[in-house]
């Protein structure tokens, strides 16, 4: 059972564009929501996350958009460069537990 | 702080043979996981451990995997026999337990070959 559906799988962006990533959950449990992002060869690193107490959190160029109650987060990357080029995950976990379920990937491809 | 160490950092083996994979947690940290990635499933947590005891395993795929945390600051992963199909990248992190939302600091993974 998948807890987490990420799409799209890849997406090609140019660069200066938006960048955009969802994710859908089933489980209502959870309640801490992170986007990691991994570039190759190396491993997953926390980019940014949000708690379903707000519906945005934004750092920089990334925003995390929350709607509770259609089960639904994605991940906004503004004026997307190059060095944004990466997978990014999106994960959830449930209150107290420090186990994380992650999505399947998203590979960012941002053209100069 | 060197970040979660991860040993060997490639590894090719012959099927039969037993694998052995190590980490090493960021100093301080109490949780740690060990996960699997692929291109066909993801990334997987196999079984994580809260003060050096697991506490759910229930990623581990079979028998034939086990892990061990003899003390705070080492962790194994073995694989015996291995199989083809246990050809994955796998990667350890650890996080300060903050009792949910922690986050988790990867190491920089194992790409293992079974042949």
């Amino acid at each position: 059972q998948q807890q987490v559906k990420q799409s799209p799988q890849s997406l090609i962006v140019q660069k200066g564009g938006i960048s955009i990533i969802n994710c859908a959950y089933e489980n209502t449990a959870f309640d801490y929501f992170p986007w990691y992002q991994q570039f190759p060869g190396k491993g997953p690193a926390l980019l940014i996350a949000i708690r379903p107490d707000v519906s945005e959190k934004k750092e920089g160029r990334f925003t995390i958009s929350f709607n509770k109650s259609a089960k639904q987060f994605s991940l906004h990357i503004m004026d997307s460069q190059p060095g944004d080029s990466a997978t990014y995950f999106c994960a959830a976990s449930k209150g107290g537990s420090e186990k994380l379920v992650f999505g399947k990937g998203t590979k960012l491809t941002v053209n100069p | 702080d060197a970040g979660v160490i991860q040993s060997p950092r490639h590894e090719v083996t012959e099927m039969g043979q037993e694998v052995t994979l190590r980490c090493k947690p960021i100093s301080g940290h109490n949780s740690l996981f060990w996960y699997r990635q692929t291109m066909m499933r993801g990334l997987e947590l196999l079984i994580y451990f809260n003060n050096n005891v697991p506490i759910d395993d229930s990623g581990m795929p079979e028998d034939r995997f086990s892990a061990k945390m003899p003390n705070a600051s080492f962790s194994t992963l073995k694989i015996q026999p291995s199989e083809p199909r246990d050809s994955a990248v796998y990667f350890c992190a650890s996080s300060q337990t903050r009792g949910g939302g922690g986050e988790q600091f990867f190491g920089p993974g194992t790409r293992l070959t079974v042949l």
